[in-house]
């Protein structure tokens, strides 16, 4: 059974700049979940995809968008990149059907915008 | 009122002792309640879920859930210098659907 992944693990961007980032679910899963976390805080959610639709978003602004694909990968596209974009990008699959669990995270994106 | 509120610590305890973190939560509606343990400059990893109330006991950690006072408590036995790390109380369910939100975490520091 294979883990969350994903990709790049670090990444320096300048502001105003565009970034994407990437998620692998777990084998199993069909939700992600994506989240951001600053320093010294608990992950704050953004949005998540279930069947390829955002299904719940948080109080992000439009320029955070994403994607779920077929194979329930995910990825995570920042506009306009401000330099309080600064943090560890989380994303979180899990199963939406039967039953209840927990998000499996995945390693995270540390992104630095200078 | 934050949505999930946990004493941020950093909460000191000395090898062998017994560790209490505990949450509060204020959707009733909330379902289920995990713990997530994330060390210094890694990803959450899930160490506890709980879903009804009372006791639920896996290994050295036990989780405890009184609902109708939005009280979830995590217990660490014979803590040792490995468990230092950030705990983080996540509830999931009510008003907020389908996500998981998080406390901001408690510091925890196991101590020789």
């Amino acid at each position: 059974e294979t883990g969350v992944t994903q990709s790049p693990t670090h990444l320096i961007k300048t502001r105003g700049q565009q970034v994407t980032l990437r998620c692998s679910s777990q084998s199993g899963h069909n939700t992600v979940s994506w989240y951001q976390q600053a320093l010294g805080q608990g992950p704050q959610f953004i949005f998540q995809y279930y069947r390829e639709e955002e299904n719940g978003r948080g109080n992000f602004p439009p320029r955070f968008s994403g994607l779920q694909f077929p194979n329930y990968s995910s990825e995570l596209n920042v506009n306009a990149l401000e330099l309080d974009d600064s943090a560890l990008y989380l994303c979180a699959s899990s199963f939406t059907g039967q039953g209840v669990g927990g998000y499996t995270f995945g390693s995270g994106t540390r992104l630095t915008v200078v | 009122q934050k949505e999930v509120e946990q004493n941020s610590g950093p909460l000191s305890v000395p090898e062998g002792a017994i560790a209490s973190l505990n949450c509060t939560y204020s959707d009733r509606g909330s379902q289920s309640f995990f713990w997530y343990r994330q060390y210094s400059g890694k990803s959450p990893e899930l160490i506890m879920s709980i879903y009804s109330n009372g006791d639920k006991e896996d290994g050295r950690f036990t989780a405890q859930l009184n609902k109708a006072s939005q009280y979830v408590s995590l217990l660490i036995r014979d803590s040792q210098p490995s468990d230092s790390a950030t705990y983080l109380c996540a509830v999931r369910g009510g008003g907020g659907g389908n996500k998981l939100t998080f406390g901001t975490g408690t510091q925890l520091k196991v101590e020789l």
